[in-house]
């Protein structure tokens, strides 16, 4: 069971590039978010979603995009890195809404140039 | 403002002893609370999730503790193990009227268990 997988692992881009980092889960979750977290203030909420088709910001959404095409996929796509958004980034999905257990993927550590 | 509070930052205890680690909140009108193990490198591992209307939850040597009125959870670990080194984060999540509710992390604890 594979559960939340997010690829890339490690990403080194220049200031301006785009790209973007990938989540999949196989547990047939409606809800998925992204989070960033950064040393000394946890881990906050950029976007998430609660159903294909549905997404919506959280606390710090700017810079980011996101879309849901599938249950199982929720992309997040940086339009032009910048140095504020070196950070590690977490995916994450629920069974329930609202508060349900939250299951995380292993990260993406982003840094940039 | 809805914060999330875990003091100490750190804590260093010899193995055997009990872990007592502390949450603390300022909306007192939560939906629940998740504690949660982060390993480094790694992602978050939920360990216990406390309904608003439960005061506490076990699981093996975890046991968590919810106090609304005080606005306070306690998550304590039985005769830790080197192996209970973590960092070890709570979220709250609050029911909110215009969207599908806040959950908010605190920073976390970091637990060094000696052996």
């Amino acid at each position: 069971n594979a559960g939340v997988t997010q690829t890339p692992k490690f990403q080194v881009l220049k200031t301006g590039q785009s790209m973007t980092l990938q989540c999949a889960q196989d547990m047939n979750h409606e809800y998925m978010s992204w989070y960033r977290q950064d040393p000394g203030m946890g881990l906050r909420l950029i976007h998430y979603s609660v159903g294909a088709g549905i997404t919506d910001q959280g606390e710090v959404p700017n810079g980011y995009n996101v879309s849901r095409s599938t249950t199982e996929d929720f992309p997040l796509r940086l339009l032009s890195a910048a140095p504020s958004q070196t950070s590690v980034y977490f995916c994450a999905s629920s069974a329930l809404l609202p508060g349900g257990k939250l299951f995380f993927g292993s990260g993406t550590q982003l840094s940039v140039l | 403002k809805q914060e999330v509070t875990q003091i100490p930052a750190a804590l260093s205890v010899p193995e055997g002893e009990n872990l007592v680690l502390n949450c603390s909140f300022t909306d007192s009108a939560i939906y629940n609370l998740q504690w949660f193990r982060q390993d480094p490198g790694k992602g978050l591992t939920s360990l216990l999730l406390i309904q608003s209307s439960q005061r506490e939850q076990t699981s093996g040597r975890l046991n968590a503790s919810l106090d609304k009125s005080s606005g306070r959870s306690t998550l304590y670990i039985a005769a830790s193990q080197p192996g209970d080194s973590a960092t070890y984060l709570c979220a709250v999540y609050w029911m909110t009227t215009d969207s599908w509710g806040k959950l908010q992390f605190g920073a976390g604890t970091q637990v060094v268990v000696t052996p």
